[in-house]
């Protein structure tokens, strides 16, 4: 079975520009979550989405950054304007609801290079 | 409240010795504790996890002791090998949210 898909892998851009990440979640899962990952701050939750819809975007840092998920099957993450302190390793994960708890399952991360 | 605390940050052990990684909590309404191991370049993954009611949970060489009073839980890992050279996360689980400890380097020595 294919798991969580993120594209691109690696993004280099300057600042100012627009950064557009891609997630398709685990086919039949109906939780998204979308995580950053740095050296200081370690692995934090931006945002999370059931059945399509936003639950939590408390982690999101601030205006810059948007999310969406148009349907079961995609989401992305926006940051725009680009800040070189947006560099970090983005993660998208997804996971289902059969049981009372079921794991989350990660993504292989778009690593970003803000310059 | 929503903090969990790991240690240590790095962790050396020798092939077949035993890696103990510790977390701690604070929010007694966090419900699951799960364990992630990342490798460089790669998401998270699930190891193991455990639920509060239960005091230890083994799978294979890999075992988690939950000690609910004082909102503490450990991995242990038995007989570790290279390949388990890896990051470690513990995590803690409410209402569909995981909060991470800051993760463990853990390398195994031949």
């Amino acid at each position: 079975d294919a798991g969580v898909i993120q594209s691109p892998r690696h993004e280099v851009t300057e600042m100012g520009q627009e950064v557009t990440l891609r997630c398709k979640p685990i086919s039949g899962h109906n939780s998204l979550f979308w995580y950053r990952q740095t050296m200081m701050r370690g692995l934090e939750l931006l945002i999370y989405f059931n059945n399509n819809v936003p639950i939590d975007d408390s982690g999101m840092p601030e205006d810059r950054f948007s999310a969406k998920m148009p349907n079961a099957s995609f989401s992305t993450l926006k940051i725009q304007p680009s800040e070189p302190r947006d560099s970090a390793v983005y993660f998208c994960a997804s996971s289902g609801d059969r049981a009372w708890w079921e794991p989350q399952h990660f993504g292989d991360g778009t690593r970003l290079s803000i310059l | 409240q929503q903090q969990v605390k790991q240690s240590p940050q790095s962790l050396i052990v020798q092939k077949g010795g035993i890696s103990i990684i510790n977390c701690a909590y604070e929010n007694t309404a966090f419900d699951y504790f799960p364990w992630y191991q990342q490798f460089p370049g790669k998401g998270p993954a699930l190891l193991i996890a455990i639920r509060p009611d239960v005091s230890e949970k083994k799978e294979g060489r890999f075992t988690i002791s939950f000690n609910k009073s004082a909102k503490q839980f450990s991995l242990h890992i038995m007989d570790s090998q290279p390949g388990d050279s890896a990051t470690y996360f513990c995590a803690a689980n409410r209402a569909q949210k995981l909060v991470f400890g800051q993760g463990t380097r853990l390398t195994i020595n031949p």
